[in-house]
């Protein structure tokens, strides 16, 4: 069966203090892995998709990378402004149905 | 602005009453689809559309009916809601083949059943 899990579920940094969210997933065939970012209240905001193994994406602090059986988000030097829930989903070879996995609520202290 | 227009963003109503929450984009995306999300759940699929008059069910369809007669707009209906469909409720909508682009999501639609 096809899924997608995300670990930490929860996670608090300090104002700098650099980390790295996973997500493992479980697929027959991979045609793309995307990364979201969701604000309270809000639809989630599409940040990166990646689709081979050994792939990396960047986006300010945020750099993502893949390999054949997980996904890492790094967050270097990460600021109050990068709280949010962190969501992953994966879309299948041979199908339009998007998996999610249930996220990673991040927090940021000052 | 390219957006998923979502409306109402609010609704409380009563269990067996007809609803219809409407979602419209205006990016010119063949794929729409319908998530629910819950708690401890995530995001889950409820329809998904590849484009006018062409959908199909995701992992969570019962009690929802959707229709696609243009390409912008892919209303979510539930025919006689129950408590159990009290959620929040998102619409997105991507380029077919063009995953690279990822959905643009929709605000959101809370949804209370009582």
């Amino acid at each position: 069966e096809d899924q997608v899990t995300q670990s930490p579920e929860a996670l608090r940094l300090q104002e700098g203090e650099s980390s790295s969210l996973n997500c493992s997933y479980t697929v027959s065939g991979l045609r793309g892995l995307f990364w979201y970012r969701q604000d309270p209240g809000k639809g989630p905001e599409f940040l990166f998709t990646l689709y081979s193994a050994g792939e990396e994406k960047e986006k300010e602090r945020l750099k993502a990378t893949l390999t054949k059986k997980e996904s890492f988000l790094h967050i270097t030097a990460p600021k109050p402004e990068d709280s949010a829930t962190y969501l992953c989903a994966v879309l299948p070879s041979g199908t339009y149905k998007y998996i999610f996995g249930t996220g990673t609520r991040l927090k940021v202290l000052a | 602005e390219a957006q998923v227009t979502q409306n109402p963003r609010y609704l409380i109503t009563v269990t067996g009453k007809k609803l219809t929450v409407t979602c419209s984009q205006n990016m010119n995306h063949e794929y729409m689809s319908w998530y629910r999300q819950d708690p401890g759940l995530g995001l889950r699929q409820i329809y998904y559309s590849m484009n006018v008059e062409v959908t199909d069910k995701g992992d969570v369809p019962e009690g929802y009916k959707v229709s696609r007669k243009e390409k912008r707009n892919f209303p979510l209906i539930l025919e006689s809601p129950s408590p159990n469909q009290t959620s929040l409720y998102f619409c997105a909508s991507s380029l077919l083949g063009s995953a690279n682009y990822g959905y643009t999501f929709g605000s959101g639609t809370r949804l209370t059943v009582v």
